[in-house]
């Protein structure tokens, strides 16, 4: 079953613009990760933000956590081209940390 | 340092067919899962080892699925006999440590199935 639900589920920006993508998800979490999927590719871990943390930036990536909303959200800015790829967030939860996947934003940058 | 390597990355089979993929994961990493992504969808854990053991497989159809990491290292899935609804990418990864933490996981390029 997913846990978490991407918002959009497609996104087509022109190249420089940034994205923002939001994650929401039903239950408690440990901690909450975005991963990028290129076409035919494995996933890409990204960035993990724990669940006693609010923000969190790398490189042209910024994380938000709300948990009182059960949500956040992944902006990129100065998008380029190379950033087309499907986005999903996946909530760890539990003793063991299980990864929980959301069904993904499609993002697509264009020249 | 090679990352998770999986085979085949295509499979096409007629349904009832057996079917089978190989993971070799990351050296040194302990952990390994297996993940099904359907079209359109994010992954779903389908079996978790810890080094040989199988900690979680509440996921997998044990009635026609199978798996194995003999030695606690690479790892086989078995679907016998596939059906249809089989079709998917069958995505492995590995992790360093063991439950209880968080370890990042490393994930493979995938198996992309097509049962006709």
């Amino acid at each position: 079953s997913q846990q978490g639900e991407e918002d959009p589920q497609a996104l087509s920006i022109q190249e420089g613009e940034n994205a923002t993508m939001n994650c929401s998800y039903k239950t408690s979490i440990n901690n909450l990760q975005w991963y990028r999927q290129n076409s035919g590719r494995g996933l890409v871990h990204l960035i993990l933000i724990r669940s006693n943390e609010r923000e969190k930036h790398s490189g042209r990536l910024r994380v938000t956590l709300d948990t009182s909303k059960k949500s956040s959200s992944l902006l990129i800015t100065a998008s380029r081209a190379a950033d087309t790829a499907s986005y999903f967030c996946a909530t760890a939860a539990g003793s063991n940390y299980k990864l929980t996947f959301g069904k993904g934003t499609l993002l697509t940058v264009n020249p | 340092e090679a990352g998770v390597v999986q085979s085949p990355r295509y499979k096409i089979i007629e349904k009832k067919q057996p079917v089978a993929f190989w993971c070799n994961p990351i050296s040194g990493h302990n952990t390994l899962y297996w993940y099904r992504q359907n079209l359109g969808q994010g992954p779903e854990l389908l079996i978790r080892y810890e080094n040989e053991e199988a900690v979680d497989d509440s996921q997998l159809p044990k009635d026609r699925f199978s798996a194995e990491r003999l030695k606690g290292v690479d790892s086989t899935l078995k679907i016998q006999p596939a059906e249809l609804g089989d079709s998917a990418v069958y995505l492995c990864a590995s992790s360093s440590g063991l439950a209880g933490s968080y370890n990042e996981q490393f994930f493979g390029p995938g198996t992309r199935l097509t049962v006709l």
